[in-house]
């Protein structure tokens, strides 16, 4: 079975600094996709980013990137110079894109962005 | 913009009614789901649906049944609510299988409170 792992509950940063979001992630899949999701206060939960694993690149979305690491199942959430609109819980999930698309979470990192 | 749309966001039961979520979505999406949020538990999956009339137990279905008579609409019943499944419940839907779109799109969430 899939699972993921976010070893950080809380994590804080100054406003303009750079902050890492862990990830890590347990499949026999070699075809399979990653997201990080955002959920702000206002409890909306949004797509922040996605990464393929067929693609060696990682992806890049803005201020957003991801350090995708397929061989370790490793997949961290980079967010430079940070806002405090990015105060949120940030949620790392996993579907292998099959018949049914099914969406498997971590258990979440809340992010403070400090002023 | 694909909408998913939730019936309540606030909601207080008694112990042992029955209890219906209901969730909308207009993207025409196959895919649709029920997630439960916990503090430190992250997102867990309760049922999916893959198609009309069609659903899947997830990770945790005790307690809770769904209804999928049309596309567009999936809902969440709560046969006999008890304490313990006051959460935050969540819906998504996606596209299915084949679909280069395999990200899922949230509702706003409904705050269950079971009294």
């Amino acid at each position: 079975a899939q699972t993921v792992t976010q070893s950080q509950p809380e994590m804080s940063v100054q406003e303009a600094e750079t902050v890492t979001l862990s990830c890590t992630y347990d499949t026999s899949e070699n075809n399979y996709y990653l997201f990080w999701y955002k959920q702000p206060p206002s409890r909306q939960m949004i797509l922040v980013i996605r990464q393929e694993a067929y693609k060696q690149q990682n992806a890049t979305e803005n201020r957003f990137s991801v350090n995708f690491q397929k061989a370790a199942k490793s997949f961290s959430l980079k967010i430079s110079d940070s806002q405090l609109g990015d105060t949120a819980m940030y949620f790392c999930a996993f579907t292998n894109g099959g018949a049914t698309n099914k969406l498997i979470f971590g258990t979440g990192t809340l992010l403070a962005v400090q002023p | 913009d694909v909408k998913v749309t939730q019936s309540s966001r606030y909601l207080v039961k008694r112990t042992g009614e029955k209890v219906f979520l209901e969730c909308v979505q207009d993207m025409d999406h196959e895919n649709m789901f029920w997630y439960r949020q916990d503090p430190g538990l992250g997102l867990r999956l309760i049922y999916f649906s893959y198609d009309v009339k069609m659903k899947e137990k997830g990770d945790i279905p005790e307690g809770y049944s769904v209804s999928r008579e049309k596309k567009e609409r999936f809902s969440l019943i709560l046969e006999s609510a008890s304490t313990n499944q006051t959460s935050m419940y969540l819906c998504a839907s996606s596209f299915g299988q084949g679909s280069f779109r395999v990200e899922a799109f949230f509702g706003q969430g409904t705050r269950l409170t079971v009294v």
